[in-house]
């Protein structure tokens, strides 16, 4: 079965500062991967997207994600935080007709 | 295209009422999901369409809900004698054959006092 590990609960950023948030995937296939951010009171907004070719993917709002199949891994990172990126991350899998597998999210909160 | 609409944003209702959730998908998405989302937890997947068929419904989604897709269009998720652990946010998501994106509309969020 598959099942998607985010380690970090919380995450507190200076706005500026770089982000990066884990995600560890368990998968038996050739994984599709997925960040998403959802901001309070908001559904899902898909950030990028791996199914295969360059383990760097580029998304949106300046974020980037690389796929580490040694490793099982699908970190998003972002070089320079700003205010706005407050909110929730999830990192999914999908599986079978891309029905999405959900880590638990990350909640990131940016100081001043 | 105003995207996927879900209607009510907010229900509360009281243990033993059924309520119905109904999800507007982007016009020609033929794939349709319905997840859900307890607080701190990822959304878990509950069943999917594709036009009107429901082809796949999670063992998460006991006898008491039941979900249909009349015409392919819009589509509807039923609770029936809701429980307090029914409350969760009730998430739509529409997807385009051949496109890998799911759409996702803003969730209905179910209070059961």
């Amino acid at each position: 079965a598959q099942s998607v590990t985010q380690p970090d609960i919380h995450i507190t950023v200076s706005e500026g500062a770089s982000l990066e948030l884990r995600c560890n995937y368990s998968y038996g296939a050739t994984p599709y991967l997925f960040w998403y951010v959802q901001s309070p009171g908001q559904g899902l907004q898909l950030l990028l997207k791996y199914f295969s070719g360059d383990t760097l993917v580029q998304g949106i709002k300046g974020f980037e994600a690389e796929f580490k199949r040694s490793q099982s891994s699908f970190n998003l990172r972002k070089p320079s935080v700003h205010w706005s990126d407050a909110a929730e991350y999830f990192c999914a899998v999908g599986f079978n007709d891309y029905k999405l597998s959900f880590g638990a999210g990350t909640t990131v909160t940016v100081r001043a | 295209d105003t995207g996927v609409s879900q209607d009510p944003r907010h229900k509360i209702t009281k243990r033993g009422q059924n309520v119905t959730f109904r999800c507007d998908p982007i016009s020609e998405h033929n794939r349709l999901y319905w997840y859900r989302q307890t607080l701190g937890q990822g959304p878990e997947f509950l069943t999917y369409f594709q036009n009107e068929a429901q082809l796949e419904k999670s063992r998460l989604l006991s006898d008491r809900f039941s979900a249909e897709r009349p015409k392919g269009s819009f589509s509807t998720l039923e609770i029936q004698r809701t429980e307090q652990g029914d409350s969760a946010m009730y998430l739509c998501a529409s997807r385009l054959a051949g496109d890998y994106e799911q759409y996702f509309g803003p969730g209905t969020r179910l209070t059961v006092t």
